[in-house]
């Protein structure tokens, strides 16, 4: 059973628009959710996190959007630019940042030209 | 300031070989964690080390793969027997208290 789902393999975006990635949950323990980036050859690398008291978090062009009630969250990418092109991985931990992090299957966004 | 440093970036195994893969964590951090990533299976966790104490190992690697952290700048995963099924990326990363986790580049493993 996946404890941490995400629901597109990939998704294809026109550059300037915003890219919605979803994710959802299983476990009710979990309490920090990160969302690493990752282009090919290098590891994952922290884009930005919630933790599960709050509903928004932004960073830049980046925003979460969290519904604990509902298990899921998602990431919202504005104005989507070519170098946004990477595997964007939702993952879930419980007792703060240190402790095992469970990951996503990856949702790969692809900016294009209109 | 070095991140997360895994060694070799690449390796190629003969079936039934022995190997060994290794990382330095970043300095200062306490918790060090070996995962595995392939296309299908995405990100899995094989090994998750607090101030060197096995925390929490992924019950399916038991059988093969053995991580061990030797001190508290370096650790090891090895894989014996190799098999072809065990071709994928192995990623460490590393944290410690109230700080992201940072992930080292990879080693990419092909078994043949």
């Amino acid at each position: 059973q996946q404890q941490v789902r995400q629901s597109s393999q990939s998704l294809t975006v026109w550059e300037g628009e915003t890219a919605i990635l979803n994710c959802s949950y299983e476990n009710s323990a979990f309490d920090y959710f990160p969302w690493y980036q990752q282009f090919p050859g290098e590891g994952p690398a922290l884009l930005i996190a919630i933790r599960s008291v709050s509903d928004k978090k932004e960073d830049g062009r980046f925003t979460i959007f969290f519904n604990k009630r509902e298990k899921n969250l998602s990431l919202h990418i504005k104005d989507s630019q070519p170098g946004d092109s990477a595997t964007y991985f939702c993952a879930a931990s419980g007792a703060g940042f240190a402790s095992a992090l469970t990951f996503g299957s990856g949702t790969k966004v692809i900016p294009c030209l209109p | 300031d070095a991140g997360v440093t895994q060694t070799p970036r690449h390796e190629v195994a003969e079936k039934g070989q022995t190997i060994i893969l290794k990382c330095e964590p970043v300095s200062g951090h306490n918790d060090l964690f070996w995962y595995r990533q392939t296309k299908i299976q995405g990100l899995e966790l094989l090994s998750y080390f607090r101030s060197k104490s096995l925390m929490e190992d992924g019950g399916a690697f038991k059988d093969r793969f053995k991580a061990e952290m030797l001190n508290s700048s370096f650790s090891t995963l090895k894989i014996q027997p190799t098999e072809p099924k065990d071709s994928a990326v192995y990623l460490c990363a590393s944290t410690s208290l109230n700080t992201e986790v940072f992930f080292g580049k990879g080693t990419r493993l092909t078994v043949v």
